[in-house]
């Protein structure tokens, strides 16, 4: 299954930068990486997406090494609606997205 | 751009009853989507892939005459819970991708609370 590791769990305060790591040794030549954000009761939204190097949009940042075997989402200034789970996937248009656990970050004031 | 719109958002009914929850991408086409269902502090499974114009492929485990999946147009796939009972109560969230060149990342709905009495 295309699942992914990521820390179960973060804690951070408020205008502090947050990085989480996610690990995906076997990623294939046509999978991108993808992360969502859920807040309770909602649906997963979609953060940011690459294949390889970086990727920064109004939200956040993807580091992506040369192996892709992990990456990094980064969330500059982090603030207490940040408060949520994210999802680090495998992702490729051919194929069905499994989601592994996430990691639950805590914004605290 | 790329929403995706489910209905009802919340729904309690009795048990024995059916119950069917509507998922629209409203500015896209998608011919295939996804549903999942996620217990309360886990992670979203998926259940089952809707294509559109054919049968829904189910994951391991899932009864497809349990969970009557449709995909009639390129905007609706819906989910039927059929003969619901209190372990069918979960929050069902369904996904499209648009159609096209590249990769194109998923878009959720907003979920779907079921509770079954």
């Amino acid at each position: 299954l295309a699942k992914t590791t990521q820390p179960i769990s973060m804690d951070s305060y408020e205008g502090q930068e947050v990085n989480i790591t996610c690990s995906h040794n076997n990623i294939a030549t046509n999978d991108y990486i993808t992360w969502y954000q859920q807040f309770p009761s909602q649906g997963p939204r979609f953060i940011i997406q690459g294949y390889k190097t970086k990727v920064t949009n109004e939200v956040a940042s993807l580091f992506i090494p040369a192996d892709r075997k992990s990456s990094t989402l980064s969330l500059p200034r982090v603030s207490l609606s940040d408060t949520a789970v994210y999802y680090c996937l495998r992702d490729s248009s051919a194929s069905k997205i499994i989601f592994g656990s996430g990691t639950r970050l805590s914004i605290r004031p | 751009g790329a929403v995706v719109s489910q209905h009802p958002s919340w729904v309690i009914c009795k048990s024995g009853t059916s119950v069917k929850i509507e998922c629209r991408s409203l500015d896209f086409q998608a011919t295939t989507m996804f549903w999942y269902r996620q217990f309360p502090k886990q992670s979203l499974m998926l259940m089952a892939t809707s294509n559109e114009g054919s049968k829904a492929t189910y994951e391991q485990g899932v009864e497809k005459d349990k969970f009557l999946i449709n995909h009639a147009s390129l905007t609706l796939s819906t989910l039927t819970v059929t003969s619901a009972h209190p372990e069918d109560s979960s929050f069902y969230i369904c996904s499209a991708r648009v159609s096209g060149f590249g990769n194109q990342p998923q878009h959720f709905g907003d979920g779907t609370r079921l509770s079954i009495l």
